[in-house]
């Protein structure tokens, strides 16, 4: 049982470059949710998923795209990156009904 | 909007001191409140949750007490360990049971021996 892994633990892009952060989990949870966290700011919700072909927006959804065909995984994609997505990453997963209580264990962006 | 308030940190104890962290809210309608920790180097973790007034969440020596009429959910604990030494996270969700968590800045606590 590895609980929530995500890939990469690092990356470096450049502006305008895209990519997809990888997450899954093998607890079988309905609920997963993508997370950015920036110095003093705490986390900001950026997308989730209630369940297998249902995602929505969070706080800060703009240039993110999401997508759930599965129950355990939840993509995360960077459509072309920019210097304010600099950030570490969270995904997070938790039965239905329960707000995030797994979380991962970070992937950390760099923007140039 | 629904925001967290969180006590400027960094905090630094010695071992066995007693702590609190604080946390306020402002959120409509009567929110679940939570704290997460994040030790070093890993994703964060659920470490107590209230859902009403009054409620208590405990873990790990850990205590929280919803209190509405502060709008407040401090975070305390009697005596603290070096193994305690993280960043804590006070959080709320205005809708039961919906993942749209809202954090507050965050709060580093060390622990000396």
């Amino acid at each position: 049982n590895a609980g929530v892994t995500q890939t990469p633990k690092f990356q470096v892009l450049k502006t305008g470059q895209s990519m997809t952060l990888q997450c899954a989990q093998d607890m079988n949870h309905e609920y997963m949710s993508w997370y950015r966290q920036d110095p003093g700011m705490g986390l900001r919700l950026i997308h989730y998923s209630v369940g297998a072909g249902i995602t929505d927006q969070g706080e800060v959804p703009n240039g993110y795209n999401v997508s759930r065909s599965t129950t355990e995984d939840f993509p995360l994609r960077l459509l072309s990156a920019a210097p304010s997505q600099t950030s570490v990453y969270f995904c997070a997963s938790s039965p239905a009904g329960v707000v995030a209580q797994y979380f991962g264990p970070g992937t950390r962006l760099l923007v140039l | 909007g629904d925001s967290v308030t969180q006590m400027e940190g960094p905090v630094t104890l010695s071992e066995e001191a007693f702590l609190t962290i604080n946390c306020t809210y402002t959120a409509t309608g009567y929110p679940s409140l939570f704290w997460y920790v994040q030790y070093p180097g890993e994703g964060l973790q659920l470490l107590l949750k209230a859902t009403k007034a009054d409620d208590k969440g405990s873990n790990k020596g850990f205590e929280a007490t919803y209190r509405k009429e502060t709008t407040s959910f401090h975070l305390e604990k009697g005596s603290v360990q070096v193994s305690d030494s993280a960043v804590y996270f006070c959080a709320l969700s205005s809708i039961q049971g919906a993942q749209k968590l809202v954090f507050g800045q965050g709060t580093r606590l060390t622990i000396n021996p």
